[in-house]
């Protein structure tokens, strides 16, 4: 099946730890996304990526890193440099720019301990 | 910078009546405008789109919007209610010229009681 697969579903953190969200996605999409969710604040921007081996800065990229290698995969870092890393993450693709919607993956909860 | 307003945190509706969730957004030039459908614990799904054309666009599930460019709306629409509609509702713009990232508005719970 054709798609975006994010694992793990949920991630537990210590503090002061670096974790890893992976986002892998079959769909040929040459633009992928990270965004954040908390309740009541919508979907932000963290990094996005229109191209391998390129990506740009969102909303909110401060305590995050990414990577672009391939194009189906575009992992996502959340450093200890993070001060609220508790949150809902959500990896998409598109086709292109703009006029494509976007697909989802099921989302990582990640939660600090 | 473009930006969507859904001013409704939650709307309630009984089954089998009519439903509207309101969103407003803020553009440069002309929008690209989505809704997205998200359950609990799940990521977005995709429901429909406005590109350009017809200002009434048909999406999936039985949902519809209206494009309204004079009122910079695009307001989701459901003749008739069903339960299974309950969920969290986002409206998303995007700018139509070079890259542009796609912004959320904040979401709208609906809530379809039987």
């Amino acid at each position: 099946d054709g798609g975006i697969t994010q694992s793990p579903k949920y991630l537990f953190r210590k503090e002061g730890q670096n974790v890893t969200l992976s986002c892998e996605q079959n769909l040929n999409h040459d633009a992928m996304y990270w965004y954040r969710q908390d309740p009541g604040q919508g979907l932000r921007l963290i990094y996005y990526s229109q191209i391998v081996n390129d990506f740009q800065k969102g909303d909110i990229a401060e305590g995050y890193s990414v990577s672009r290698e391939k194009k189906e995969s575009f992992p996502l870092t959340v450093t200890s440099a993070q001060k609220n890393p508790t949150a809902f993450y959500l990896c998409a693709s598109s086709i292109g720019p703009r006029e494509t919607e976007a697909f989802f993956g099921q989302g990582t909860r990640l939660t600090v301990v | 910078a473009q930006s969507v307003a859904q001013p409704e945190d939650q709307v309630n509706v009984a089954e089998g009546n009519p439903l509207t969730v309101k969103c407003t957004y803020s553009v440069s030039g002309n929008p690209y405008l989505f809704w997205y459908v998200q359950y609990p614990n799940r990521g977005l799904q995709f429901l429909l789109k406005y590109i350009t054309g017809d200002n009434l666009v048909k999406g999936s599930y039985g949902f519809e919007a209206e494009f309204n460019k004079s009122q910079t709306s695009f307001h989701l629409k459901k003749p008739s209610a069903l339960v299974s509609d309950s969920a969290l509702y986002f409206c998303a713009v995007r700018g139509n010229t070079g890259f542009q990232k796609l912004v959320f508005g904040t979401g709208t719970r609906l809530l379809v009681s039987p």
